[in-house]
């Protein structure tokens, strides 16, 4: 399984576009790479989902450089709804195992 | 996207006690389900893997007698916390892979456990 490294904590104003980057340099050619966002005392909730490039949808964009050894979670115009722990996880379901392993996470405080 | 739902959301109970949570896939069948905890400001720690039709299978250092699953059927997992003790009060989230060929897991609400 490939471990993920992210930044512990971000900060930023409402409005504004953040962007939480996540290094995976072991990630294997089968992996997919999905961000969840998680608020206290609640289930992680699926973001996102990539293999490569840029993949985008109604609440984030992901981009994935060439050599997917990082990935991009972007969150546009970020809303003081949008604080919660952001994390990044590698994983694939080669012979029906999905088995994830979670990292500690980005928490990202939005300020207004 | 699935639901993944987990029933008790919340309980408290008294040392010595046995606990049952169950997880249920609402509107996909899992063969597959897992059993997270998550202590305060820390993240998921893998305890199990819940296999439908045959023995879970539990992460090191998790006692497989003290936390017991049961994958009775396609869309019901259960984890029973036996003889309950306050170091295993926690929040125990489960989830279950979509199954439609990439890992996009879903995770139920999640189960605040207190033992007093």
């Amino acid at each position: 399984l490939a471990k993920t490294t992210q930044p512990i904590s971000m900060d930023s104003y409402e409005g504004q576009e953040v962007n939480i980057t996540c290094s995976h340099n072991n990630i294997a050619t089968n992996d997919y790479i999905t961000w969840y966002q998680q608020f206290p005392s609640q289930g992680p909730r699926f973001i996102i989902q990539g293999y490569k490039t840029k993949v985008t949808n109604e609440v984030a964009s992901l981009f994935i450089p060439a050599d997917r050894k990082s990935s991009t979670l972007s969150l546009p115009r970020v809303s003081l709804s949008d604080t919660a722990v952001y994390y990044c996880l590698v994983g694939n379901s080669g012979a029906g195992s999905y088995q994830l392993t979670f990292g500690k996470g980005t928490k990202l405080s939005v300020i207004p | 996207g699935a639901v993944v739902s987990q029933h008790p959301s919340r309980v408290i109970c008294k040392s010595g006690t046995s606990v049952k949570i169950e997880c249920r896939s609402l509107d996909f069948q899992a063969t597959t389900m897992f059993w997270y905890r998550q202590f305060p400001k820390k993240s998921l720690m893998l305890m199990a893997t819940s296999n439908e039709g045959s023995k879970a299978t539990y992460e090191q250092g998790v006692e497989k007698d003290k936390f017991l699953i049961n994958h009775a059927s396609l869309t019901l997992s259960t984890l029973t916390v036996t003889s309950a003790h306050p170091e295993d009060s926690s929040f125990y989230i489960c989830s279950a892979p979509s199954g439609r060929g990439t890992d996009t897991q879903y995770f139920g609400p999640g189960t605040r456990l207190t033992v007093l």
